[in-house]
């Protein structure tokens, strides 16, 4: 299956600091990736779609200044949780969508904000 | 608004059991996915299924897409220890949009 790299695998932070993960996808151009916050034993829950070379579109619930997302390439998405504050703590995935329709995973990302 | 409703949500069983979960939806998707989750890991995606009415095998793990393309299962013959994991199913609309039902938690005794 296809490769989708994700930076870092966890990292701890100060509150009120800002943390960036980055999304890529190795082996393929992904012209739409997906951001995912996921709580300890629950689904994945869907914060955000990045669109190349667009503004991202959010979902309800999801601030948008809180959580910039910037797809600056094919291959290439970020996230950055600003002004991080202990409840941001979880779990962030993203995923790319192959042009055939599956989706491929990053190995998420563990944020924890002390 | 479209959903993706996965049972049972959590599942302890022996070793040797069979399982099955399911994934249900009032919207027709033009793919549908199952995936395993370890934790603190990604998603790992096991299999597509595209076509109405599918059946595909992976070892002890068949997949079946319902035929008009809304509903999915995962049977688990003689389940293992090294199954146990969060199963996710995923429906993929026209669209750029994978839908993914809550997870089904499944804990394999030995």
């Amino acid at each position: 299956g296809a490769v989708v790299s994700q930076h870092p695998s966890w990292v701890i932070c100060k509150s009120g600091t800002s943390v960036k993960i980055e999304c890529r996808s190795l082996d393929f151009q992904a012209t739409t990736m997906f951001w995912y916050r996921q709580f300890p034993k629950q689904s994945l829950m869907l914060m955000a779609t990045s669109n190349e070379g667009s503004k991202a579109t959010y979902e309800q619930g999801v601030e948008k200044d809180k959580f910039l997302i910037n797809h600056a390439s094919l291959t290439l998405s970020t996230l950055t949780v600003t002004s991080a504050h202990p409840e941001d703590s979880s779990f962030y995935i993203c995923s790319a969508r192959f042009p055939g329709g599956e989706a491929f995973f990053g190995q998420g990302t563990r944020l924890t904000v002390v | 608004t479209q959903l993706l409703e996965q049972s049972p949500q959590f599942l302890s069983i022996q070793e040797g059991e069979n399982l099955t979960v399911y994934c249900n939806s009032s919207s027709v998707f033009s793919s549908l996915q199952w995936y395993r989750q370890e934790p603190g890991e990604g998603p790992v995606l096991l299999v597509t299924v595209v076509t109405g009415g599918e059946v595909k095998k992976l070892k002890r793990l068949t997949f079946q897409f319902g035929d008009a393309r809304k509903d999915s299962s995962l049977h688990i013959t003689a389940a293992q220890p090294g199954d146990t994991g969060l199963y996710l199913c995923a429906g993929s609309t026209g669209g750029f949009k994978t839908i993914f039902g809550a997870g089904t938690r499944l804990f394999v005794k030995a």
